[in-house]
């Protein structure tokens, strides 16, 4: 049973395309996250939301759209695709949005490439 | 700013002990999480400190100094299956996760 999934697994696409990755978690948490980890392996917070609602935004440009039809979903969709966009992208989820042990759950990433 | 500094890489023998060291300075301090993530897979918990002192847990055990801003991961009797990136992680007053860059280990036979 997969607690976080992700999909796609692997996406490759041209700049300045609109592309979607879909995030799924069957764990009852009530946080979700999305991280970038790029080349040089750092974990960098994107967003995250609790019961449907933004709590971290960080500096991320506004190209970079969370959305949230539930609370075992958060999508990422991204418009206009930079070179710079090249990454893997992580989905992760907690129970709890703050105070004491608060460990996050990653789905697989994917893996995305811009042409 | 807030700063996590972990050794870049390490390698160690499989069978022997490994100790990786990771030091921060937040804005505030609510825990310090330890993650393996193996190459092209995602991290995966091994450990969370909020108090001083050791916490083990069968081969693994991590260590935290809140006033010396440190924390250590101990790794005995490696096996190969242990060659992975550790990311030492602290929660900050914000309970956001400030991540460090990870220590790549490499096991050699």
């Amino acid at each position: 049973d997969t607690a976080v999934s992700q999909t796609p697994k692997y996406l490759v696409t041209q700049m300045g395309n609109d592309k979607s990755i879909k995030c799924e978690q069957n764990l009852g948490h009530d946080t979700m996250y999305w991280y970038k980890q790029d080349s040089k392996k750092f974990l960098k917070i994107m967003f995250s939301y609790n019961n449907k609602e933004l709590i971290i935004n960080e500096t991320v440009p506004n190209r970079f759209s969370p959305k949230s039809p539930d609370k075992a979903h958060l999508n990422l969709h991204i418009n206009s695709l930079e070179l710079g966009d090249s990454a893997v992208y992580f989905c992760a989820s907690s129970q709890v949005p703050s105070g004491g042990y608060n460990e996050q759950f990653f789905g697989p990433g994917t893996r995305l490439t811009v042409l | 700013g807030q700063n996590i500094d972990q050794p870049t890489e390490m390698t160690a023998t499989e069978g022997a002990i490994v100790q990786i060291n990771c030091t921060y300075q937040t804005s505030g301090f609510n825990g310090l999480f330890w993650y393996q993530q193996h190459a092209g897979e995602a991290p995966t918990f091994l450990s969370y400190n909020v108090l001083d002192g050791l916490e083990e847990k069968g081969r693994f055990s991590s260590f935290l100094s809140r006033s010396k801003g440190y924390s250590y991961l101990l790794l005995k009797e490696l096996q190969m299956k242990d060659s992975a990136s550790y990311l030492c992680a602290v929660m900050d007053s914000n309970y956001q996760l400030i991540w460090g860059a990870g220590t790549k280990l490499i096991i050699k036979p």
